[in-house]
């Protein structure tokens, strides 16, 4: 079946500007997360939905970022007045349920801001 | 410090090695343990989980030693697809989702003919 998928794929931001990042889940997961990969680093957790509600935002590196899942499949990642610190490959992950089961990775979005 | 420290490498060996990569976590209350597999400029994939007891997949053993909070990966008879760059991770009490997880560094293995 699909598997989780992300786009757009690359995206090249002008510092200031705002961006918005898809995520489509696998179908039938009720858990999704995003995840901030720096170069040379692990992924590092940002949120987490159970449906639509958003139970743990406690990643999101500011106010800036901002996500959404309001029908509990797709859901967008936002980020406002881009910085350069923002550049990194934004990954989202889906899964049965809560963060027991097993995560699954789409392939993700690099986000270039300059 | 980081939640789960591991050697960055590059390990570079030859076809047949066998290699073996360390992992430290510093939070006790950590509940479960992975190694995930990154392919260059691709998503992590979950290789294995790691259990108390030891366990093997094929080519691959994992290890878990909770006294010294401290995970291994073990490839015998390496070949060049195991390339990639291999994440350790701890999964948290803490979080939303009942458990977050989180990700070492990885490290690379560079694997030659």
């Amino acid at each position: 079946g699909a598997g989780v998928s992300q786009s757009p794929r690359y995206k090249v931001a002008k510092r200031g500007q705002d961006v918005a990042l898809r995520c489509d889940p696998i179908s039938g997961h009720v858990s999704l997360f995003w995840y901030q990969q720096a170069l040379g680093q692990g992924p590092e957790f940002l949120t987490y939905f159970q449906n639509e509600a958003q139970l743990d935002k406690s990643g999101l590196p500011s106010d800036r970022f901002f996500a959404e899942r309001p029908e509990g499949s797709v859901s967008t990642l936002k980020i406002q007045r881009t910085q350069q610190e923002d550049s990194a490959v934004y990954l989202c992950a889906s899964s049965l349920v809560g963060g027991i089961h097993e995560q699954y990775f789409g392939p993700g979005t690099r986000l270039t801001v300059t | 410090r980081k939640e789960v420290e591991q050697d960055p490498g590059p390990f570079n060996v030859p076809e047949g090695a066998t290699v073996a990569f360390n992992c430290t976590y510093s939070n006790s209350a950590s509940q479960s343990f992975f190694w995930y597999r990154q392919d260059c400029r691709k998503e992590p994939k979950l290789l294995m989980s790691v259990y108390s007891s030891g366990n093997e997949d094929g080519r691959f053993t994992a290890q878990l030693n909770r006294a010294s909070q401290y995970i291994s990966l073990l490839i015998r008879d390496s070949k060049l697809s195991d390339s990639a760059t291999y994440l350790c991770v701890a999964r948290v009490p803490y979080g939303g989702s009942q458990g977050n997880l989180i990700f070492g560094k990885g490290t690379k293995l560079s694997v030659k003919p």
